[in-house]
């Protein structure tokens, strides 16, 4: 079956930049997404990557390396909103399965 | 119109009670998805319908039965639920790819079962 790793916790200052990672064991995929949920809340989308290489979106870029099983989401000049989970999540054809989430919190 | 709407938002029911969780999205999207998420944990997959039939069953209990009404409509049927089904259980639709790679979640409906 398919296995994503993500850290559990990151701590980040405001204005700072900060790099969630995303490794997983398996192959077959079509890209890989990223999700925001605060507490409380829905998932939102942030990003996609089919291809090898970094999408950028504003404050937010993400990266696939299908070569080394793994991505990351980069978050720039971080804001005390951003505090939130993120998920990392495969793409199998409608199939959507998600990373365990990485709690960033933005300290002042 | 990006919203994907789900009633009622909060939801409690015994465990011989049965009970409907409904989802609606207008933007014209063939592809909608029932999750599980607990506390803490990433949301899980239940159920995929494609263009109004069901295309994915993750092995879910059969205490929860889906209904796809139409392409806009996406139903929950519970019934018999067990005090560990006390979950929020998210709606999501997605276009039929291209673009299927992004998913709109609706704000979820939070059961708790006694």
């Amino acid at each position: 079956g398919q296995s994503l790793e993500q850290p559990s916790e990151v701590t980040a200052v405001e204005g700072a930049i900060v790099q969630i990672n995303c490794t997983y064991q398996t192959s077959g995929f079509y890209g890989l997404s990223w999700y925001q949920q605060h507490d409380g809340g829905a998932p939102t989308f942030l990003s996609y990557n089919a291809l090898d290489g970094l999408e950028e979106t504003g404050r937010f870029s993400s990266f696939l390396s299908r070569s080394d099983s793994y991505g990351y989401l980069l978050l720039q000049e971080l804001q005390m909103k951003d505090s939130a989970s993120y998920f990392c999540a495969l793409l199998y054809g409608q199939n959507f399965v998600f990373g365990p989430g990485t709690r960033l919190s933005v300290l002042p | 119109d990006t919203e994907v709407t789900q009633t009622p938002k909060h939801l409690v029911m015994g465990m011989t009670n049965k009970k409907s969780l409904k989802c609606e999205q207008h933007m014209g999207h063939r592809a909608m998805y029932w999750y599980k998420q607990k506390a803490k944990k990433p949301p899980e997959l239940m159920f995929v319908y494609s263009y109004e039939k069901l295309s994915i069953n993750e092995s879910v209990p059969s205490r929860f039965s889906p209904e796809c009404p139409n392409s806009s409509l996406l139903n929950l049927h519970l019934h018999a639920l067990q005090p560990e089904d006390s979950a929020l259980y998210l709606c999501a639709s997605s276009q039929d790819s291209p673009g299927g790679e992004t998913q709109y979640f609706g704000p979820g409906t939070r059961l708790l079962v006694l």
